[in-house]
């Protein structure tokens, strides 16, 4: 079947500090998202990012989907950044788009 | 945002009886998707749709069945509850729509499921 890990399963940062998440995948995925889960379990969407490299804002991911891993990276954090953040490695088949999900890291911005 | 509701956000029920969780769409995605989050483990998937009355099993589906007569709608049915159903439950909706390429995935709200 297909894995996901990610590291580290957990982060504490001052706030305006940088970090960097990572997100290892098996060679069945061909797609990746990357999602936010805020303290009021709410699942927002960061990135869809099969390959390469997006930003928004403070937040940017790239994908190496030769090499099977991807990277978060969130710069400047704020408290509001608290919460888990999940990558999600998708299989694309008529029946969709079949997402498994990492355990997630748990991260804490504190001020 | 996608517009996606679930209903109901919470609930409380004993074990042996039948649930019905509903996930609601008005984007007119043709795919929906039925996850649960448990501590430790992410989400996984239970079911999927991919059309009307077309749908397939995910890595946890015993003990859950679902039906799609609407584009709109997906109902995720546990027959007779147990404790080890209880969790939170995640509806996603995904594309393409016409003319799009991507299949992001897009949750609802869920909704937190207890079996006493």
């Amino acid at each position: 079947g297909i894995q996901v890990e990610q590291s580290p399963p957990d982060l504490i940062l001052q706030e305006g500090a940088n970090s960097t998440l990572r997100c290892n995948f098996s060679d069945s995925v061909n797609n990746l998202q990357w999602f936010h889960q805020n303290p009021w379990g709410q699942l927002i969407n960061l990135f869809y990012i099969p390959s390469g490299t997006k930003q928004n804002g403070r937040l940017s991911a790239t994908t190496v989907a030769t090499e099977r891993y991807s990277l978060l990276y969130i710069s400047s954090s704020q408290t509001t950044d608290s919460g888990v953040y999940f990558c999600a490695g998708g299989i694309l088949t008529g029946g969709g788009n079949k997402l498994t999900f990492g355990t997630g890291t748990q991260l804490k911005v504190e001020l | 945002d996608a517009g996606i509701t679930q209903s109901p956000r919470h609930k409380v029920t004993e074990t042996g009886t039948p649930v019905t969780l509903r996930c609601h769409q008005t984007e007119n995605h043709r795919y929906m998707y039925w996850y649960r989050q448990d501590p430790g483990h992410g989400l996984r998937l239970i079911h999927y749709s991919y059309g009307v009355k077309d749908t397939d099993k995910g890595e946890v589906s015993d003990g859950y069945s679902v039906s799609r007569s609407k584009t709109e709608d997906f109902l995720l049915t546990l027959e007779s509850a147990t404790s080890s159903q209880t969790s939170v439950y995640f509806c996603a909706i995904s594309g393409p729509l016409a003319g799009g390429k991507t299949y992001e995935q897009y949750f609802g709200p869920g909704t937190r499921l207890t079996v006493t």
